[in-house]
């Protein structure tokens, strides 16, 4: 089973730009992978941010971006809000049936 | 609109089993295939499987064989997670899931102690 690795945790200035990335250990991760990126907040379901690699959801705030970056899928968080400290997930798709989670990204706003 | 409504906690002993629910409402429900996701205490997401609504096939993430049953009653848009012979580190929150339209059931506890 592939292995998808995150950061383990970043830090941000309130207003400041931050970028998590999302690596597969099978090669470089493509949009056939279908990159989704998920916030999680304590006690709480996680909330899905992006879909597809770059796709918003009507909820998703605009200063959330996916992208695709030297092989990896990325979140970009530009602005950050206090509200934005939480943990991020990517999910990757593996040949269409099979799904794998990155171990997630801690994000402090401070 | 969409919801996607777990069953409550259950504590349970190890050796046992348990069936947790997961029922759609505001959509066709065979038209979307719906994923189950672990969280063990403290930890990272951990995606399990998915099961198609329409078909009712079951596919399981390496780890998730075996105990690990996924079916639906599409007459109650419903579908269900069974673990049999549970383990204590079967211990988590069980989340159902339609990720990629951003429907997240609210979890469900499942407590295994003796």
């Amino acid at each position: 089973q592939a292995v998808v690795t995150q950061e383990p945790s970043l830090t941000v200035s309130p207003g400041g730009t931050v970028t998590l990335t999302c690596a597969s250990s099978t090669g470089a991760v493509t949009s056939g992978h279908y990159p989704y990126w998920f916030q999680q907040k304590p006690g709480q379901a996680p909330r899905t941010l992006i879909y597809d690699t770059a796709n918003r959801h009507s909820w998703t705030p605009a200063r959330f971006s996916g992208s695709l970056l030297g092989g990896r899928a990325a979140l970009t968080l530009s602005g950050a809000q206090p509200e934005d400290e939480a943990d991020y997930y990517c999910l990757l798709s593996y040949d269409g049936s099979r799904w794998v989670f990155g171990g997630g990204t801690k994000v402090t706003v401070l | 609109q969409v919801q996607l409504v777990q069953s409550g906690s259950e504590l349970s002993k190890p050796g046992a089993s348990v069936k947790i629910s997961c029922r759609a409402s505001g959509y066709t429900f065979t038209k979307y295939s719906i994923h189950w996701v672990r969280q063990a205490p403290g930890t990272g997401l951990e995606w399990m499987g998915w099961i198609n609504t329409k078909t009712g096939s079951p596919t399981s993430a390496l780890g998730f064989t075996g105990r690990f049953v996924f079916s639906l009653d599409t007459s109650v848009s419903t579908t269900y997670l069974e673990i049999t012979n549970l383990k204590a580190d079967d211990t988590a929150v069980y989340f159902c899931s339609r990720p990629g339209s951003g429907f997240w059931g609210q979890g469900t506890l499942v407590a295994v102690s003796s």
